[in-house]
């Protein structure tokens, strides 16, 4: 299937510095890439969806100031928590649509906020 | 209440055993139902999926869908230790990319 890379794995930060996260599309292009969020035990929450050359729709309650999208190209789009706090502290998973049933996830990214 | 509905477990098992995981809806515009497996800490990966109603046989993975009952099911035959995941369903309308998830149910298989 297709491949989906999520860059870094893991991540631990300072409280009030900013995280960026890379989606890459390794074997397809992705024109969408959806962004959620999980809480433990929880379901994926979806946060906003990126365009590759236009901006992101955000779920409502996201705040786009603090989760800055960008799809600036068909393999790359990132996510950048901004002035991370120990709230944000979350995993982070990154979706590429191929069609109606099928999505290639990335690995994930467990962000802390220390 | 939720669009999906799906009980979050744990499901414990003993290695052998037919599994039977269940998702319940209320949107009836969806016509795409999957399954994706969720290991701990690592990205949500499509096991299967099923257009409308009917029976999906992969391996010892079978998808069933009841759309008069808004109801789905994942069955494991011979469940194997590394089955232990968390299985999320996922429903989508076709009309739109954006599928809506169930919570997940946590799977454990113990030897």
């Amino acid at each position: 299937g297709a491949v989906v890379s999520q860059h870094p794995s893991r991540v631990i930060c300072k409280s009030g510095t900013s995280v960026k996260i890379e989606c890459r599309s390794l074997d397809f292009q992705a024109t969408t890439m959806f962004w959620y969020r999980q809480f433990p035990k929880q379901s994926l929450m979806l946060m906003a969806t990126s365009n590759e050359g236009s901006k992101a729709t955000y779920e409502q309650g996201v705040e786009k100031d603090k989760f800055l999208i960008n799809h600036a190209s068909l393999t790359l789009s990132t996510l950048t928590v901004t002035s991370a706090h120990p709230e944000d502290s979350s995993f982070y998973i990154c979706s590429a649509p191929m069609t109606a049933a099928e999505a290639f996830f990335g690995q994930g990214t467990r962000l802390t906020v220390v | 209440q939720k669009e999906v509905e799906q009980d979050p477990g744990p499901l414990s098992v003993p290695e052998g055993a037919i599994v039977s995981l269940n998702c319940t809806y209320s949107n009836s515009a969806f016509q795409y139902f999957m399954w994706y497996r969720q290991y701990s800490r690592k990205g949500p990966e499509l096991l299967m999926y099923t257009y409308s109603s009917g029976n999906k046989e992969d391996g010892r993975f079978t998808a069933q869908v009841d759309k008069s009952s808004k109801y789905i099911s994942l069955f494991i035959r011979d469940s194997q230790p590394s089955d232990s995941a968390t299985y999320l369903c996922a429903m989508s309308s076709g009309g739109s990319y954006i599928p809506t998830f169930g919570r997940g149910t946590s799977l454990i298989v113990h030897p």
